[in-house]
C-alpha cells in the first residue's frame, strides 16, 4: 500500500483559513469513514484533531474541521493561529485491514 | 494513559522487545498500534494487535520484519525485533483506538531506539 498523497507544505497569515487535502484510493479514503488527522509539533507526539473523517475529539478546537468527497479527505484550519504551526498527517484504514498515513504537510504561520 | 519504555542504544543485529503499558481503561476493549518515525521523516503505521482476541495485523512494509504482541496480564503491547539494522533508528510510539472507529486519541510518549 502506498502513502497518501498530502502536498509537503502550506502556509497562511494569522487569521486566514487554509487547507491540507489527503489524496487516496478507493482501497482506503474513498472506501471507508476512518479518515483520521494529526498535528505533531518537534519532538512530541502526535496529536489527533479529526477522527472518522470529521469528528472533533474534545479539547480540540472548533476551528479544525474534515472533510472528505471522493477518495480525498481535507483538514481545514480557520483563524489560524502562531501555535498551529507543525506538520499535519492524514490517515486512512484500508482494504488491507491496516492504515496508512500521508506523507506529512508542514504548516507555516507567516 | 501508555506509558512506553525507555530509550534503547543497540548494535546490528542484536534483538530487542520495547513496550506500552496501558492503564486506566479495560486494556483488552482497545486495539493498541504501533507507528514508526525515522529521524526527520513522517509517520509510518507498522501494525496493531487487539489483546482482547490477539488480533495481530501489519502494514505490508513491516511484516515478517516485527513482531507485535501482548500480554493482557500486565496491560502491556510490545514491538520486538530478532535482528536489527541501522535503518531500525527511529522513535517509535504506541497508540489506542476501539474498534471501529479511526479515534487514536491516546499516545504513548515515544520509544527512542538507536541501532549503531
Amino acid at each position: 500500500q502506498s502513502a497518501l498523497t498530502q502536498p509537503a507544505s502550506v502556509s497562511g497569515s494569522p487569521g486566514q483559513s487554509i487547507t491540507i487535502s489527503c489524496s487516496g484510493t478507493s482501497s482506503d479514503v474513498g472506501g471507508y469513514k476512518y479518515v483520521s488527522w494529526y498535528q505533531q509539533h518537534p519532538g512530541k507526539a502526535p496529536k489527533l484533531m479529526i477522527y472518522d473523517v470529521s469528528n472533533r475529539p474534545s479539547g480540540v478546537s472548533n476551528r479544525f474541521s474534515g472533510s472528505k468527497s471522493g477518495n480525498t479527505a481535507s483538514l481545514t484550519i480557520s483563524g489560524l493561529q502562531s501555535e498551529d504551526e507543525a506538520d499535519y498527517y492524514c490517515s486512512s484504514y484500508t482494504s488491507s485491514r491496516t492504515s496508512v498515513f500521508g506523507g506529512g504537510t508542514k504548516l507555516t504561520v507567516l | 494513559q501508555l506509558v512506553q519504555s525507555g530509550a534503547e542504544v543497540k548494535k546490528p543485529g542484536d534483538s530487542l522487545k520495547i513496550s506500552c503499558k496501558g492503564s486506566g481503561y479495560t486494556f483488552t476493549d482497545y486495539f493498541i498500534g504501533w507507528v514508526r518515525q525515522m529521524p526527520g521523516r513522517g509517520l509510518e503505521w507498522m501494525g496493531i494487535i487487539h489483546p482482547g482476541d490477539s488480533d495481530t495485523r501489519y502494514s505490508p512494509s513491516f511484516q515478517g520484519q516485527v513482531t507485535i504482541s501482548a500480554d493482557r496480564s500486565i496491560t502491556t503491547a510490545y514491538l520486538q525485533w530478532s535482528s536489527l539494522e541501522a535503518s531500525d533508528t527511529a522513535m517509535y510510539y504506541c497508540a489506542r483506538r476501539a474498534r471501529g472507529t479511526s479515534n487514536w486519541a491516546l499516545w504513548g510518549q515515544g520509544t527512542l531506539v538507536i541501532v549503531s
